[in-house]
């Protein structure tokens, strides 16, 4: 079974500090994590992915994460936010496994507020 | 662009209609999936295709049917619709690779009367 957890409802950051958003996984495998962005009243937008290699993934809108198997953790990280960062963030699960579900299973998000 | 676009932003039905909301996308995907999306519960997947004419259950079929007569359409049909299926309505596809992300629509936000 594949399973993701996003610890925190909310996170709380003012413009222009370092800004991390939580993740954290359960696979049988290896897994394929992923993390998508949601405007109000807007569908998913892809963010970033990790596949294999590099355990640095960076991604859209200055946006990176960290891939820690010892820690089976996949935080959102990006070095100063911004006040248009604001929005919900999923982070989702797929396990390589063979016979594994080829659904992700996504965590129930985290909004980010970034104050002024 | 790729594009996955949803028949709908916002719906109003009432109780007993029947509902159908449209998701085409136009990226040659496989897979295309329907999620709903309520205040701290995430996203829940209802049903998803991998062909067409193929479909499966995800975690909350229940009240819902689903249709892909062809690969770039696939369409979620609220048989009777009933006030617990207000929510945000999303469509999703990827291609069957596991390592591919999915592209989401916009959201058909339906309120049920």
């Amino acid at each position: 079974a594949q399973s993701v957890a996003q610890p925190e409802d909310q996170v709380n950051v003012a413009e222009g500090n370092p800004l991390t958003v939580k993740c954290t996984y359960s696979v049988s495998g290896n897994p394929y994590l992923f993390w998508y962005v949601q405007y109000p009243n807007r569908g998913l937008q892809f963010l970033l992915k990790y596949i294999t290699g590099d355990n640095l993934v960076k991604g859209s809108y200055g946006f990176e994460a960290e891939f820690n198997k010892s820690q089976t953790s996949f935080h959102l990280k990006k070095p100063s936010a911004l006040v248009s960062d604001s929005a919900l963030y999923f982070c989702a699960v797929r396990d390589m496994k063979a016979g594994g579900s080829y659904i992700p299973t996504f965590g129930r998000g985290t909004s980010l507020i970034v104050h002024p | 662009d790729v594009k996955v676009t949803q028949s709908s932003r916002y719906l109003v039905k009432r109780t007993g209609e029947k509902v159908f909301l449209e998701c085409v996308q136009d990226m040659d995907h496989e897979n295309m999936f329907w999620y709903r999306q309520d205040p701290g519960l995430g996203l829940r997947l209802i049903y998803f295709s991998y062909d067409v004419k193929m479909k499966e259950k995800g975690d909350i079929p229940e009240g819902y049917s689903v249709s892909r007569e062809k690969k770039e359409r696939f369409s979620l049909i609220l048989e009777s619709a009933s006030t617990n299926q207000t929510s945000m309505y999303l469509c999703a596809s990827s291609t069957l690779t596991g390592s591919s992300e999915q592209f989401f629509g916009p959201g058909t936000r339906l309120t049920v009367l």
